[in-house]
Formats: C-alpha cells, sequence, structure tokens
C-alpha cells in the first residue's frame, strides 16, 4: 500500500521499549482528543480518547497525557511490538454549534524493530 | 458489528472528469463525515452529514457535495475534477455528530488524477 508517513517526524524504537508519541494542539477551545493510529494503505484506527476534564487515560498498553496549560497531547505506548508501527495521528474535536470536527495534527511515524 | 466501508478502493480520473465516492457507515451510527488526506499529511474535514442534511462544512468549494441516504450510507461528489483533488478520501461515521463519541474510519478511497 501506498505510503501516508512521507517527510514525517519519525520515531525509531525496539521491540519492547515503551514508546512516547507527542503533540501540540492549537485550540484552547478544544474540549475532545482523539489519538489514531494509521497503517499503509489503511484508514486511521481509534486507539485512545480522552476529554478535557481529564489529564491521564489509559487502556491496553497505551496512556493519554493531557496538559492543557501547555497544549500538549502525549501518547505512551507500553512494551512497543513491531504490530504497532504506523503513523500515529493525534486529533483534537472542535464542537461547532451543532457539529463537531477533528482537526489532525501532523502526524509522527513509529518504527519499530525486532 | 459491521465497519465504515467505502468504495471503489482506488479510482483514477482525468482533469474536468466528476466523480462520485461510496461509503457505508458503520452499524448503529447515524453521522457521516468526510476527509480529504494528501500524502505524507493529516485527514482534513471536508463535511458532515446528519439525518440526510450536510451538517457542517470545512474549507472546500462548492464543487464538492455530497448526499446521505435514510439508511445513514453517503455520497461524495466531487465535479470539475482538478489534479491537487488528487488523495486519499476517508469516510467517517458517528453518533450525535460526533460531539461526544470518536470518528471510526473507513479505509477510504485512493482517487487519482491526471
Amino acid at each position: 500500500g501506498e505510503s501516508v508517513g512521507l517527510h514525517l517526524p519519525t520515531l525509531s524504537v525496539q521491540e519492547g521499549d515503551n514508546s512516547i508519541i507527542n503533540c501540540a494542539y492549537s485550540n484552547s477551545a478544544s474540549d475532545y482528543f482523539i489519538w489514531y493510529k494509521q497503517e499503509s494503505g489503511k484508514g486511521p484506527q481509534f486507539i485512545i480518547d480522552i476529554r478535557s476534564n481529564m489529564d491521564k487515560r489509559q487502556g491496553q498498553r497505551v496512556t493519554v497525557l493531557l496538559n492543557k496549560t501547555v497544549k500538549h497531547l502525549s501518547l505512551q505506548i507500553a512494551a512497543t511490538q513491531p504490530g504497532d508501527s504506523a503513523v500515529y495521528f493525534c486529533a483534537e474535536n472542535r464542537g461547532n454549534s451543532g457539529y463537531s470536527t477533528l482537526t489532525f495534527g501532523k502526524g509522527t511515524m513509529l518504527l519499530v524493530s525486532p | 458489528e459491521t465497519g465504515v466501508t467505502q468504495s471503489p478502493t482506488h479510482l483514477i480520473k482525468t482533469r474536468g472528469q466528476q466523480v462520485t465516492l461510496r461509503c457505508s457507515s458503520q452499524s448503529g451510527h447515524n453521522t457521516v463525515s468526510w476527509y480529504q488526506q494528501a500524502l505524507g499529511q493529516g485527514p482534513q474535514f471536508i463535511f458532515q452529514y446528519y439525518r440526510e442534511e450536510e451538517n457542517g462544512r470545512g474549507n472546500f468549494p462548492p464543487r464538492f457535495s455530497g448526499l446521505q441516504f435514510p439508511n445513514y450510507s453517503s455520497e461524495l461528489n466531487v465535479n470539475a475534477l482538478e489534479l491537487d483533488d488528487s488523495a486519499l478520501y476517508l469516510c467517517a461515521s458517528s453518533n450525535d455528530r460526533g460531539q461526544n463519541s470518536p470518528l471510526h474510519f473507513g479505509n477510504g478511497t485512493r482517487l487519482t488524477v491526471t
């Protein structure tokens, strides 16, 4: 499939390491944040979300941290596996009147070596 | 539970032509959003459909239009195709206009305009 990761920031880790992917968002009024994983040739896949009234949320092997003061999100992946290799996007949900839109960051490519 | 499905997967068109892309939403979802993803970029919001009406629109010209049907499936139509319209077109479904739940994406239609 085609690459979605051309000219993206890249994080290279060894299998078993913990990975941390960072994201800065732009709108202080955004109240809902989502991390997506996109593999080559596929659409974005939901990983984990967090609302603005929380600082941290944990899922299976993943943790999202939200710092509203500096408008920063991070995604932590524990015990990274080769199957985690993909492009990761953070997205902020801007609730407009009557609808919401996702604004995506530029993406980070995660490469996991066996 | 059936996920979001899109057709066709790939399409090649000539500048000036028109194209229709199709999307079936995930079962139980009443809202469909369309995104354009250029190579190496994050997805950009085109518009959202809710209850068969356009419910919100991003910064795209009127030659991008859509429909939503009673079964919540949707079409994206692009008239007078331009070379810059070459991209991955993603459909995402959700409930309640996406304000309180994550969008679930299909694998997209890769459109190439020559």
